[in-house]
């Protein structure tokens, strides 16, 4: 079965240094991977998604993802952060009719 | 456009009750999902839509009902409540660019199960 595992439920960064977050799909087949963010008390939206091509993935806000086919993995990262990253970001995949979601990650910017 | 749109924003239940949520949306997407969060869990995916007249189950079906009359809407309908059903569920359409496409969610709908 496919899924999506978020290896960190909790990342606390200092403010204006670098983050990534983790994430790994399992699957044998090609795959549409996403990002996305719920910033508190709203609901999601898009950051960035892989379809094909260029591993390198640029979104929104400064994120870029990579896609690793090797290692099955799909990575969020942002050079610098700032206070207003402060969210829960998930990381989603979708094949055949379905999105299935990971369990997020919960990006905690400190002063 | 409004976008995707959901009612209400907070309902509180007696175990055993019934009630439908509401979502709808004026982008004409064909596909439509409804999602459930819980804590520590991320976003589980209960009954997806392809299209008016189509509807098929996720990953956490059972309790729950829904019907695709409608391109515009997709209503979920909670038969008999149960405190397990606490959650914030939030309703997606997807573009039509195929599985591939992003999804807009809808603001939410907090229900709590007594």
């Amino acid at each position: 079965a496919q899924s999506v595992t978020q290896l960190d439920s909790q990342v606390p960064v200092f403010e204006e240094a670098p983050v990534e977050l983790r994430c790994n799909y399992s699957s044998s087949v090609s795959v549409y991977l996403f990002w996305y963010v719920q910033y508190p008390n709203q609901g999601l939206q898009l950051l960035l998604k892989y379809l094909s091509g260029s591993t390198l993935v640029k979104g929104i806000n400064g994120f870029e993802a990579e896609f690793n086919k090797s290692q099955t993995s799909f990575h969020l990262r942002k050079p610098s952060v700032h206070i207003s990253d402060t969210a829960e970001y998930f990381c989603a995949v979708s094949r055949d009719d379905k999105i299935i979601f990971g369990k997020g990650t919960r990006l905690h910017i400190l002063p | 456009n409004a976008g995707v749109t959901q009612t209400p924003k907070f309902q509180v239940l007696k175990t055993g009750q019934s009630m439908t949520l509401q979502c709808a949306q004026d982008m004409n997407h064909e596909y439509m999902s409804w999602y459930r969060q819980d804590p520590g869990m991320g976003l589980r995916l209960i009954h997806y839509s392809v299209g008016a007249g189509i509807t098929d189950q996720g990953e956490v079906p059972n309790g729950y009902n829904v019907s695709r009359s409608t391109t515009e809407d997709f209503p979920l309908r909670l038969l008999s409540a149960a405190p397990s059903q606490t959650s914030v569920y939030f309703c997606a359409s997807m573009g039509d660019g195929g599985p591939g496409s992003e999804q807009y969610f809808g603001p939410g709908t907090r229900l709590t199960v007594t």
